[in-house]
This record gives C-alpha cells, sequence and structure tokens, in this order.
C-alpha cells in the first residue's frame, strides 16, 4: 500500500461546481504539498502545508495533522483547471512521496 | 527567466548507449532534485543533493549517476540505458533540504528508449 493515497482518481464535473480532492497519509511528515500538472506536463507548486488551511484565489487546501489527511477544494471550477492534482508528503527523513494523482475534467 | 530549466526537453535513443540530461536553477537554491515520472504517470523520487552533497539516494540502479557541478546545476547520466529507464524525468529544486519547502519543477525531459 502506498503511504500516500489519494480520492478520487479521476473526477469530471461541470463548470461552476464546487470541487474536493483527498489525500490521506501513514508517515510522519514536515510538510505536504499540492501540485498541479497540466496536460502539457509541466507540474506547478500549489501549496505546502504543515498545519491549518492555506487559500490562493479559488483553491483551499487543508490539513489535519492527528488524522493524517488533507484536501484540496476549488470552487467555482472553470475548463481550465482541468489537470491532475497530485499530492505529495516530505517524510521527516527528507524523502518525498508522491500519490498517484487525481485526474480531474471540468466540462464546460 | 525560467527557474528552473532542463535539457533536452525530448531524448530518444537506443538500448545500450550512455545519455545526459541537464538541469540549472536560477533561484539561488541550495537543494536540487531527480524525480522519475513513469508511463502510468506516477512521480517516484531518485536523488537530492544539498550544496552540491548527495542527500537522498533512493533504490536506483547504478547505471545512473547524478553530478552536482555547483548549487545550480544538478545532472543526470545515464549509462547502458534500458528499455524500463522510458519515462518523463524532471528536476526540481527547493530553497533548502528538510522537505518543508516549495518545490520548483523543469519542463522534464522525455526519454524514450527503443
Amino acid at each position: 500500500k502506498n503511504e500516500v493515497e489519494q480520492s478520487p482518481q479521476n473526477l469530471t464535473a461541470q463548470e461552476g461546481e464546487f470541487i474536493t480532492i483527498n489525500c490521506s497519509y501513514s508517515v510522519g511528515i514536515s510538510a505536504l504539498h499540492w501540485l498541479q500538472q497540466h496536460p502539457g506536463g509541466g507540474i506547478v507548486s500549489l501549496f505546502m502545508l504543515s498545519s491549518g488551511k492555506k487559500k490562493h484565489g479559488r483553491l483551499i487546501a487543508t490539513i489535519n495533522i492527528q488524522e493524517k489527511h488533507s484536501s484540496l477544494h476549488i470552487t467555482a471550477s472553470h475548463p481550465r483547471d482541468s489537470a491532475v492534482y497530485i499530492c505529495a508528503v516530505s517524510r521527516r527523513d527528507d524523502k518525498i512521496i508522491f500519490g498517484k494523482g487525481t485526474r480531474l475534467h471540468i466540462l464546460p | 527567466d525560467t527557474a528552473v530549466s532542463q535539457t533536452p526537453k525530448y531524448l530518444v535513443t537506443q538500448m545500450g548507449n550512455d545519455k545526459s540530461i541537464k538541469c540549472e536553477q536560477n533561484l539561488g537554491h541550495d537543494t536540487m532534485y531527480w524525480y522519475k515520472q513513469d508511463s502510468k504517470k506516477f512521480l517516484k523520487i531518485m536523488f537530492s543533493y544539498n550544496n552540491k552533497e548527495l542527500i537522498i539516494n533512493e533504490t536506483v540502479p547504478n547505471r545512473f549517476s547524478p553530478k552536482s557541478p555547483d548549487k545550480a546545476h544538478l545532472n543526470l547520466h545515464i549509462n547502458s540505458l534500458e528499455l524500463g529507464d522510458s519515462a518523463v524525468y524532471f528536476c526540481a529544486s527547493s530553497q533548502t533540504s528538510g522537505g518543508a519547502y516549495e518545490q520548483y519543477f523543469g519542463p522534464g525531459t522525455r526519454l524514450t528508449v527503443t
């Protein structure tokens, strides 16, 4: 079993819908990362969290350290949000472990 | 100005050849990484260097040899290429090691071994 599990694997939604992607992990971490990979292949860091909640535009990321769980929310989703969203954790030994990603498709 | 650059973007080569991928960052970061993304899009760390010193060396065949001539550069040399080496290789950097720093990714190098 992977140390980082994401759900759902695939998500299709209509433009405007509120989107939630979940990430659970089973190891001690120093930080959790949310990454976005566009169809063109480039990877961009969206958030890095070690506690609480962060917001950037329509994106919100939360983390619950006790429950070893994080969520990424997208409000008022748009077709340009279509991408693969990847959760990754930085373990305390400095290694970074990635989830398998959530493929999001927003229909106009 | 590109923050993290990789060359080449595409690399097609035959089994048994030796090839190199170069990575440069102009962010002044101390730590650089190599990641491999397989055909199922799963990312895995290969190596990490902090100030030219190897700090993470995952279970990677020793045909793969990273080299960091200075903290702005981290190159990946692959000997005796095999079909299973076909993947996208991403370089990344962060301010320093410890994991609790944002990662900045290069555009990736798509390696195809025939």
